[in-house]
């Protein structure tokens, strides 16, 4: 059983950068042909995808953050990792990891989820 | 790159069918059968209720059914029931491997 969880700071300062960290346990992040995504929940609203990345390194980026955003990948450590830079209060969200794993021939869809990191932007 | 609409609110007497409906463009659900409906409860992680426009995961109720004309997409759950009662949220493939989505209806059971 896959199992994904976020870590890293829950509070963050204005203009500054946020970084999270998601851990794979009970697989491989190498194994398989699998995205490694970052999605965002801001309270009380809907949710954003934000990016996702490839084991190989492959990344794609929402538009919207894509001038703000880094996805990398650490395959020693089975990690992959989100730092957004120059965050605001917007960025107040819970930040959820998962792995789109759900494959058919032309699709992959989003399978297992981390429990979600609540990160504050607030000086 | 929009978010999807979908209504807000919904509500339901057990037992009963609802729809909800997610309209995009033809950039995103009109363009591509990659549309798939999560389902939120409470503090938890989103679950994945049907994929490529129509499928469901195995495990997901057949309750839950779903389709798609033009640029609406829509996600019907009949015999509503208590455990039910959560956020919904629709999403679409839009080009480039980026993905859209909805921003959520709460669905109440009465």
């Amino acid at each position: 059983q896959v199992q994904l969880q976020e870590s890293g700071p829950g509070l963050v300062k204005p203009s500054q950068t946020l970084s999270l960290t998601c851990t794979v346990s009970g697989g491989s992040i190498s194994s398989g042909d699998y995205f490694w995504s970052w999605f965002r929940q801001p309270p009380g609203k809907g949710l954003e995808w934000i990016g996702y990345i490839k084991y190989s390194g492959t990344t794609y980026y929402n538009p919207s953050l894509k001038s703000r955003l880094t996805i990398s990948v650490d395959t020693s450590k089975n990690q992959f990792s989100l730092r957004l830079s120059s965050v605001t209060a917007a960025d107040t969200a819970v930040y959820y990891c998962a792995r789109f794993g759900y494959c058919t021939p032309t699709s992959c869809y989003p399978d297992y989820w981390g429990q979600g990191t609540l990160v504050t932007v607030s000086s | 790159q929009s978010a999807l609409t979908q209504p807000a609110s919904l509500s339901g007497s057990p037992g009963q069918s609802i729809t909800i409906s997610c309209t995009g463009t033809n950039s995103d659900v009109g363009a591509y059968n990659y549309v798939s409906w999560y389902q939120q409860h409470p503090g938890k992680a989103p679950k994945l209720m049907i994929y490529d426009v129509t499928k469901r995961p195995s495990g997901v109720s057949n309750r839950f059914s779903a389709s798609k004309s033009g640029n609406t997409a829509s996600l019907t759950i009949s015999g509503l029931q208590a455990e039910d009662e959560a956020d919904y949220y629709c999403s679409s493939y839009t080009s480039s491997y980026t993905w859209v989505f909805g921003g959520g209806t709460k669905l109440t059971v009465l």
